[in-house]
């Protein structure tokens, strides 16, 4: 079945530099990859998104690309700040049998930007 | 202003005893989504609502129901909840345009379900 693939699993920067997350998707179809932060027992907050059309689309520190070819998509952070630290989820949408849409998530990174 | 309301934000039930798990949108949203989030693991989709058309996942459990009386509400159903359902209740709503659109989900702030 459908799937995403995240890595790393945990990854600790220090202040100010940056931290790049890579996701791995295999359905061909999907078209919507949106990059979710989520803190501690808060909710998933989007945080930059792309869509298939798109090669590259980038917010102040934020930055996404996307190989469609490849079925890469990466979540780069410049010049980390402690408040960056939480688990990340990349998200791929793909078609349901319904119709319309749903994500696959990837696991989850966890983000440790060290003082 | 608050577009996905989960209530109640904790839960406490006892094993076995039903629950119900509530989340109103005001984003006039055609689709709501309903997924479990243990920690440390990615949220898991139980099921979602296109319209009125309910669509389970393969591996829900039959422990988990839905309904969506109306477009703003939509409702999870712990039938007989066990240790292993203690989770992180997250509901989400997108809006499907019907040709190739783009589906941002956003996700309410959740219920945490504690099970005794």
């Amino acid at each position: 079945g459908e799937n995403v693939e995240q890595h790393p699993s945990t990854l600790s920067v220090q202040e100010g530099d940056s931290a790049v997350i890579k996701c791995t998707y295999s359905d061909s179809a999907s078209n919507y990859f949106p990059w979710y932060k989520q803190e501690l027992g808060k909710r998933p907050q989007l945080i930059i998104d792309i869509r298939s059309n798109v090669g590259e689309k980038k917010d102040q520190r934020i930055a996404v690309t996307l190989n469609k070819t490849a079925k890469h998509f990466s979540l780069h952070i410049t010049e980390t700040q402690p408040e960056d630290s939480a688990v990340y989820f990349c998200a791929a949408s793909i078609i349901a049998a319904s119709g319309t849409y749903k994500y696959i998530f990837g696991t989850g990174t966890r983000l440790k930007v060290l003082a | 202003d608050a577009m996905v309301i989960q209530n109640p934000r904790y839960q406490v039930t006892q094993f076995g005893k039903p629950v119900t798990l509530s989340c109103s949108q005001t984003l006039n949203h055609n689709v709501m989504y309903w997924y479990q989030q243990k920690s440390s693991q990615a949220p898991k989709l139980l099921f979602h609502y296109y319209d009125k058309d309910f669509n389970n996942e393969a591996d829900t459990p039959d422990n988990f129901q839905s309904r969506r009386p109306n477009t703003s509400f939509c409702f999870l159903d712990i039938r007989s909840p066990g240790l292993g359902d203690a989770a992180m209740y997250l509901c989400a709503t997108s809006r499907d345009y019907g040709v190739s659109s783009y589906n941002e989900q956003f996700f309410g702030p959740g219920t945490r379900l504690t099970v005794l």
